[in-house]
């Protein structure tokens, strides 16, 4: 049961232009969701999270979007720049106890220069 | 602070072995993670620990898997009688208690392979 889904396994952009970077989920208890991005043979990397009672929260050129009703959230990363090309996880918590993160797929991003 | 430190990087080993790997987090985080990657999948969690009390562990962590964090800082992971299905990416990481704010700080991971 694949409680957090990234559907788009890759994404290519222009630099400079919007990336966005969606992500489903099911389960309506998640308190918290973040986002990794994953360059290769690193581990993942924090970029940014949102609490379950906001609907948006910016971070720089990272803004992260959620739509409870939905049960929806986006990254938006703007201006695309090719050092952003990594792969980028969404990620919910899955426990307030814990903490424990359940990932997404992952998505593929691609910047062209 | 060095960050998230495992070893060893890679790990080839025959089926049948048993192996072990390592996890430093940084100094003053309380809480470690230990999760598995495949390949096009995102990081599957495996156990959790709290200083040194493991705390939860998934049901993907079969009896052929172990983890121990002593005296609460570094971490072992240790998998008995490898088979083919374990070939992965373990990754740790750590985190003070609130990881929904500043989330997880992760390791360059171990990449095990079974031949």
């Amino acid at each position: 049961d694949q409680q957090v889904k990234q559907n788009s396994p890759s994404l290519s952009v222009q630099e400079g232009r919007i990336s966005i970077l969606n992500c489903d989920y099911t389960n309506s208890m998640f308190d918290y969701f973040l986002w990794y991005k994953k360059y290769p043979a690193e581990g993942p990397t924090f970029l940014i999270s949102i609490s379950s009672i906001k609907d948006k929260n910016e971070d720089g050129r990272f803004t992260v979007f959620l739509n409870k009703s939905a049960k929806h959230l986006s990254l938006h990363i703007v201006p695309s720049q090719p050092g952003d090309s990594a792969v980028y996880f969404c990620a919910a918590i899955g426990s307030s106890n814990t903490g424990k993160l359940i990932f997404g797929q992952g998505t593929t991003l691609q910047v062209k220069p | 602070d060095t960050g998230v430190s495992q070893d060893p990087r890679h790990k080839i080993t025959k089926r049948g072995q048993n192996v072990t790997f390592r996890c430093d987090p940084i100094s003053e985080h309380n809480r470690l993670y230990w999760y598995r990657q495949t390949l096009g999948q995102g990081p599957e969690f495996l156990t959790y620990f709290q200083n040194e009390a493991q705390l939860e562990k998934s049901r993907l962590l079969s009896d052929r898997f172990s983890a121990e964090r002593p005296k609460g800082s570094f971490s072992t992971l240790e998998i008995q009688r490898t088979e083919q299905g374990d070939s992965a990416m373990y990754l740790c990481a750590s985190s003070l208690s609130l990881p929904a704010l500043y989330g997880y700080t992760f390791g360059s991971g171990t990449r095990l392979t079974i031949v």
